[in-house]
């Protein structure tokens, strides 16, 4: 059983690019949570979603990123005209309901803009 | 926002020492977990506390959940190398889908 898979694992992008994350959750899950861990911080929430609805994105910045759970596929978070500020380590973590507490984590995304 | 404040920042301690470290905050937590973190990878769980007062051990771990709901620790007992990484508390405040976590405890062990 695969646990929360998280692509790329790296990825660099200049200044003003457009990241693309990626999270499969673990089979039956069907609850995705986002978090980004700056250099030396905790993680922080950014968003939850379930198939094809966003829940709660009260953590996500109100510009730039937005993240989406379709009905096929992974969920997928967004990052538009990416600046040095968005360097950090993006975790998926999913959930078979919507516990957060019972969610298990990637690998993480780690992005670098230079 | 809601804040955990963790300490210590971070310990380096002799194989076979014990270690503690806690996490306070101002407001009330539903559900306190601990998490430990390698390099280059994801949080993984450790303990999860539901109730206030519950004591938890995991091994050579025990962690509890403070009795006014807004502090908890994490014991580890004869600490060994591979017990080096990074560890964080994380509180659950509405019973719901996200978490607040702490800043981390960095742990180093010598051997």
């Amino acid at each position: 059983n695969a646990g929360v898979m998280q692509n790329p694992r790296h990825l660099v992008r200049r200044r003003g690019q457009e990241a693309r994350l990626r999270c499969s959750p673990m089979k039956g899950h069907s609850h995705v949570y986002w978090y980004r861990q700056l250099p030396e911080e905790g993680l922080k929430f950014m968003v939850y979603l379930q198939k094809e609805n966003i829940i709660d994105e009260s953590g996500m910045p109100k510009e730039r990123f937005s993240a989406e759970f379709p009905k096929e596929g992974p969920s997928i978070l967004r990052i538009q005209q990416v600046v040095r500020g968005d360097s950090a380590a993006y975790f998926c973590a999913s959930s078979p309901q919507g516990r957060g507490t019972e969610a298990f984590f990637g690998q993480g995304t780690r992005l670098t803009v230079v | 926002g809601q804040q955990l404040n963790q300490s210590p920042q971070s310990m380096f301690i002799q194989e076979g020492e014990d270690v503690s470290m806690n996490c306070t905050s101002s407001s009330i937590f539903n559900t306190w977990l601990w998490y430990k973190q390698d390099p280059g990878e994801g949080p993984v769980l450790l303990i999860a506390l539901y109730k206030a007062g519950e004591l938890t051990s995991n091994g050579r771990l025990t962690a509890q959940f403070g009795i006014t709901r807004k502090d908890s620790f994490l014991n580890i007992s004869a600490s060994i190398p591979s017990d080096v990484g990074i560890y964080f508390c994380a509180g659950d405040m509405e019973y719901g889908n996200k978490l607040v976590f702490g800043a981390g405890t960095i742990l180093r062990v010598k051997s």
